[in-house]
């Protein structure tokens, strides 16, 4: 069965440093991996996806994310944090061959002035 | 493009009514729809796929006759809770894949039970 796992219930940063949010995930097979933000009141915003033409995923609003076959993990990362990526943070695997998505159980991400 | 929308946003009722949600793709078809459920707090839990002109395929767990599912033309989508209770109250999201690259969610629609 795949499932991911999300290492932090709550990540807090400075505003202008540097954000890792955590995901590990359980796959038998090559998955697809994604990460989508969820601002207060809003709809889920895909930020990127992972396939399996590059380890490094670049996405929206300067958010990357490490594909690391060896340990499992699709972390989130993005150079200096801004008071708008305040959010609820959310890693998803889809399982082989279908449309399904399995999310984690999200990151709230703070970002002090 | 990819943009989902749901109505309504929300919904107070009272219980033992039903209430019906409604979900489209306002610029692409969809013949496969998805239903998901969101506690406060929490993370998504899928509830069913919603497949256009055919029956809906629930999640284990989740009461078919309670949640009734309708995809009946590739940009609607209808969820309707059945004779909902406090229990129920939930924010209830849909999304739909319009390319095979990914989900695209709808807004939500928060239902509160009284």
């Amino acid at each position: 069965a795949q499932s991911v796992t999300q290492l932090d219930s709550h990540v807090s940063v400075s505003e202008g440093t540097p954000v890792l949010l955590r995901c590990n995930y359980s796959s038998s097979y090559s998955p697809s991996l994604f990460w989508y933000v969820q601002h207060p009141n809003k709809g889920l915003q895909l930020l990127l996806k992972y396939t399996s033409a590059a380890t490094l995923v670049k996405g929206i609003n300067g958010f990357e994310a490490e594909f690391k076959k060896s340990e499992t993990s699709f972390h989130l990362t993005k150079p200096s944090a801004h008071m708008s990526d305040a959010a609820e943070y959310f890693c998803v695997v889809s399982p082989f061959n279908t449309d399904k998505l399995i999310f984690g159980t999200g990151t709230r991400l703070q970002v002090f002035p | 493009g990819a943009v989902v929308s749901q109505h309504p946003s929300w919904v107070i009722c009272k219980s033992g009514t039903s209430v019906k949600i409604e979900c489209r793709s306002l610029d692409f078809q969809a013949t496969t729809m998805f239903w998901y459920r969101q506690f406060p707090k929490q993370s998504l839990m899928l509830m069913a796929t919603s497949n256009e002109g055919s029956k809906a395929t629930y999640e284990q767990g989740v009461e078919k006759d309670k949640f009734l599912i309708n995809h009946a033309s590739l940009t609607l989508s209808t969820l309707t809770v059945t004779s909902a209770h406090p229990e129920d109250s939930s924010f209830y999201i849909c999304s739909a894949n319009p390319r095979g690259w990914a989900q695209y969610f709808g807004p939500g629609t928060r239902l509160l039970v009284l």
